[in-house]
């Protein structure tokens, strides 16, 4: 159980196109959902936090009108990667947790971001 | 704010034991875990201690953590050439619900 998954697993895109990543929890319902984003051999920093039906809520430095974040259901978010360009290459990764303020976060697999 | 510190790279040969340390600043930290990193692989959760604990065994696993010098550190025993990847810490404090990640520390394990 607690699975998450994440579509695709790897992106190319020329510069200045859109890109939209998703994750989905498959058998649980995830109240809130984390986008994180890995630079290679560095850790992971926290982008933003999405509670299912609100607004989601950026890390200092992350550009909302850039990294567009839907939490429309309980087992889906998605991040939009608007514009992209070379430097916003990297290594993204969600992760999901059943209960408000608690609880475990599983992770998902990772989505490989490449801009050309 | 936050920061978490680990060593950047530990070798082991197969069989022996390995301790990978972390040492934390958020002395409000509630949780802290242990996560494990395979290449172009999520995250998977090892082990993870509560902050009124100063031990933690799970199998092959010990978690020790010393709260007053904000150290953390993960024993593998019998470490296994299946263990080489990245290892996380990340502490989770009481104020907010995110976590907070070390720089990751890659284990090799050799014959």
């Amino acid at each position: 159980g607690a699975v998450v998954s994440q579509h695709p697993s790897w992106v190319i895109c020329k510069s200045g196109t859109s890109v939209k990543i998703e994750c989905r929890s498959l058998d649980f319902q995830a109240t809130t959902m984390f986008w994180y984003r890995q630079f290679p051999k560095q850790s992971l920093m926290l982008m933003a936090t999405s509670n299912e039906g609100s607004k989601a809520t950026y890390e200092q430095g992350v550009e909302k009108d850039k990294f567009l974040i839907n939490h429309a259901s309980l087992t889906l978010s998605t991040l939009t990667v608007t514009s992209a360009h070379p430097e916003d290459s990297s290594f993204y990764i969600c992760s999901a947790r059943v209960l408000a303020g608690e609880g475990e976060q599983f992770f998902g697999p990772g989505t490989r971001l490449t801009v050309l | 704010g936050e920061d978490v510190e680990q060593s950047l790279f530990l070798s082991v040969r197969e069989g022996d034991s390995s301790v990978i340390n972390c040492t934390y600043t958020d002395s409000s930290s509630t949780y802290l875990y242990w996560y494990k990193q395979e290449p172009g692989a999520g995250l998977q959760l090892l082990t993870y201690i509560f902050s009124n604990m100063d031990m933690k065994q799970d199998q092959r696993l010990t978690v020790l953590l010393n709260k007053k010098d904000k150290h953390l550190s993960l024993r593998i025993a019998d470490t296994q050439t299946g263990d080489s990847a990245i290892y996380f810490c990340a502490e989770r404090g009481w104020e907010a619900d995110k976590l907070i990640f070390g720089t990751g520390t890659r284990l090799q394990v050799f014959p």
